[in-house]
């Protein structure tokens, strides 16, 4: 069974500076990966989608990296602001068995950036 | 842009109670989905459907049910509220270019 990870659990940086958020998947059969963003007490918000083919995709100061070798995702936030914290999910959507139809979630990072 | 709306944000409901929660979309998606998020657990999937009137269990189907009788809408059924169904219920459409969630409904049942 697919199973996906995000480190670090929470992650504190001023505002200005680069930062990355990592995730990785113990299963590389998968259909595409996407990045949301959630903030307290609301819903999914999509920030990236990348498919298995691709190796990256870009949304302003956002780059999400896919490398399904090494079961392997970053999201890269540039010149991060307070506007951005938030808690950040990574998600994998399997392609294949029963997996199939179903997405699954890392627990996400908790992005708190001071002003 | 693809909306999924559910219809409440926050609701109270007694143990025993029969609730509803429903979700809508306007994009003619053919897959939707129910999750729940609770602290230390992440989101798991309740129920799917890929088809109008047909439906899949996921992880944590146990004391929920589901209703798709047009695409549109996909309804999650409490069909006796426990405490421990206390959660953030969230909703989802599936098309090629990703998943869409809804808002969420906080449910609490005292």
């Amino acid at each position: 069974k697919q199973e996906v990870t995000q480190i670090p659990a929470a992650l504190s940086v001023p505002e200005g500076e680069n930062l990355v958020l990592n995730c990785s998947f113990t299963d590389s059969a998968i259909y595409n990966l996407q990045w949301f963003r959630q903030d307290p007490g609301k819903g999914l918000t999509s920030l990236l989608l990348i498919q298995s083919s691709q190796r990256e995709q870009t949304s302003g100061r956002l780059n999400a990296s896919l490398d399904k070798s090494s079961g392997r995702s970053t999201l890269y936030i540039a010149a991060s602001q307070p506007g951005d914290s938030a808690t950040y999910l990574c998600a994998v959507h399997d392609a294949s068995g029963a997996g199939s139809y179903q997405l699954t979630f890392g627990k996400g990072t908790k992005l708190s950036v001071i002003p | 842009d693809v909306k999924v709306t559910q219809s409440s944000r926050y609701l109270v409901k007694r143990t025993g109670e029969k609730v509803f929660l429903e979700c809508v979309q306007d994009m003619d998606h053919e897959n939707m989905f129910w999750y729940r998020q609770d602290p230390g657990l992440g989101l798991r999937l309740i129920y799917f459907s890929y088809d109008v009137k047909m439906k899949e269990k996921g992880d944590i189907p146990e004391g929920y049910s589901v209703s798709r009788e047009k695409k549109e809408r996909f309804s999650l059924i409490l069909e006796s509220a426990s405490t421990n169904q206390t959660s953030m219920y969230l909703c989802a459409t599936r098309q090629d270019y990703g998943y869409t969630f809804g808002s969420g409904t906080r449910l609490t049942v005292v």
